[in-house]
């Protein structure tokens, strides 16, 4: 069973700062990774998805690695703002279908 | 539509009763998921579907739990006899296809209250 854990569980930034958020996976034959943002109260939205193939996905202030190696992938968020206060989770898969996820992180991005 | 839609948002009910929650996905996509997110804790598998058939069913935590797609497109979480536990946000995903890169978009999910 792939295991997916995100450190921190909490992180709070001044506005500009940028952000680096952290995911480990226990088993490097994932096939994808995907990370998404989850405002409170609210379902998922999709940010990056990394196929196995690729190292990174950028878009706009995002920016997303993938190490399959050691089993970790990393988000940056470049020049925070207050806007991108949300839990930020990242989910691998495994077997072309089921996404595994951790517990998430939750940004708080201080004007 | 243009996203997954899902509702009812919010559903309160009593122990013991039988509720449905409704998906419909984005319209063209053949593969759609049901999670399970508790409080603090990431979205668990539940079961996916490949056009009307369930192709993996081993997330359900029991036979309470059972879905439906029948038509290939809208699909029904049913859960009898409901309990406490039962109470969490459960969310639904389609994507165009499983694997291959595809990506999974949700909906805003179902806050289901067991009281």
């Amino acid at each position: 069973k792939q295991e997916v854990t995100q450190i921190p569980a909490a992180l709070s930034v001044p506005e500009g700062e940028n952000l680096v958020l952290n995911c480990s996976f226990t088993d490097s034959a994932i096939y994808n990774l995907q990370w998404f943002r989850q405002d409170p109260g609210k379902g998922l939205t999709s940010l990056l998805l990394i196929q196995s193939s690729q190292r990174e996905q950028t878009s706009g202030r995002l920016n997303a690695s993938l190490d399959k190696s050691s089993g970790r992938s990393t988000l940056y968020i470049a020049a925070s703002q207050p806007g991108d206060s949300a839990t930020y989770l990242c989910a691998g898969i495994l077997n072309d279908y089921k996404l595994s996820f951790g517990a998430g992180t939750t940004v708080t991005v201080r004007a | 539509g243009a996203g997954v839609s899902q509702t009812p948002s919010n559903k309160v009910t009593e122990k013991g009763k039988y509720v449905e929650l409704r998906c419909d996905p984005i319209s063209g996509h053949t593969a759609l998921y049901w999670y399970r997110q508790s409080l603090g804790q990431g979205p668990e598998f539940l079961i996916y579907f490949q056009g009307t058939g369930a192709a993996d069913d081993s997330g359900l935590p029991n036979d309470r739990f059972f879905a439906v797609r029948p038509e290939g497109s809208v699909s029904t979480l049913k859960i009898q006899r409901t309990e406490r536990g039962d109470s969490a946000v459960y969310l639904c995903a389609s994507s165009v296809a499983p694997g291959g890169g595809t990506e999974a978009f949700f909906g805003q999910g179902t806050r289901l209250t067991v009281v």
